[in-house]
């Protein structure tokens, strides 16, 4: 069974430009979660999908990061426009159900701002 | 103060000892306990996980968990080299929080 996969693997921009993220969660896995984990750091949650819904998006900076998931399966993090900051490990996981399942994390893009 | 928090480190333990490694959470309602793995590079990797009080155990890891206190471990028994890795506490209430990690380092 094939596990989450994400691409690009690494990614390097100017700041202003944009950048897009995307996740294949296993299959079968209702749950779709993006973390962003600067170095030393623990992952922090961005934003959890429950099938294509939405249902905690309360970290994610709003004015230059957006998300989606269609059809409740791949899910896009896009980042516009990029600051020096966002310099980071971008994990997308994912998990058969809300709660109470363990997730299971992509590689991960390393995205660097210059 | 963090919901989930982790001593930094780094744990330095010599090869064959017992590592422990501890982790407290502040939401009473959290329900799921995880420890993830992860090595330099690579993306956290599941190794155990607990949701009822008391001890369990998987090979050489035991993980341990106490809501009462708000409190979980993982307890690495006859460290080796390869355990060398920063060890992610997760606690799951609704979502997946993390701490910030411990590195561990285990000396040949």
């Amino acid at each position: 069974e094939a596990g989450v996969v994400q691409s690009p693997r690494y990614k390097i921009i100017e700041k202003k430009q944009p950048v897009a993220f995307w996740c294949n969660p296993i299959s079968g896995h209702n749950t779709l979660y993006w973390y962003r984990q600067n170095l030393g750091q623990g992952p922090e949650l961005l934003i959890r999908y429950e099938n294509e819904e939405a249902v905690d998006d309360s970290q994610l900076p709003k004015d230059r990061f957006s998300a989606e998931r269609l059809k409740g399966v791949d899910s896009t993090l896009k980042i516009q426009p990029a600051e020096l900051g966002d310099s980071a490990v971008y994990l997308c996981a994912s998990s058969q159900r809300g709660g109470n399942t363990e997730a299971f994390f992509g590689q991960g893009t390393r995205l660097t701002v210059v | 103060q963090k919901e989930v928090e982790q001593n930094s480190g780094p744990l330095s333990v010599p090869e064959g000892a017992i590592a422990s490694l501890n982790c407290t959470y502040s939401d009473r309602g959290s329900q799921s306990f995880f420890w993830y793995r992860q090595y330099s590079g690579k993306s956290p990797e599941l190794i155990m996980f607990i949701y009822s009080n008391g001890d369990k155990e998987d090979g050489r890891f035991t993980a341990q968990l106490n809501k009462a206190s708000q409190y979980v471990s993982l307890l690495i028994r006859d460290s080796q080299p390869s355990d060398s890795a920063t060890y992610l506490c997760a606690v799951e209430g609704g979502k997946l929080i993390f701490g910030q990690g411990t590195e561990l380092s285990v000396k040949p």
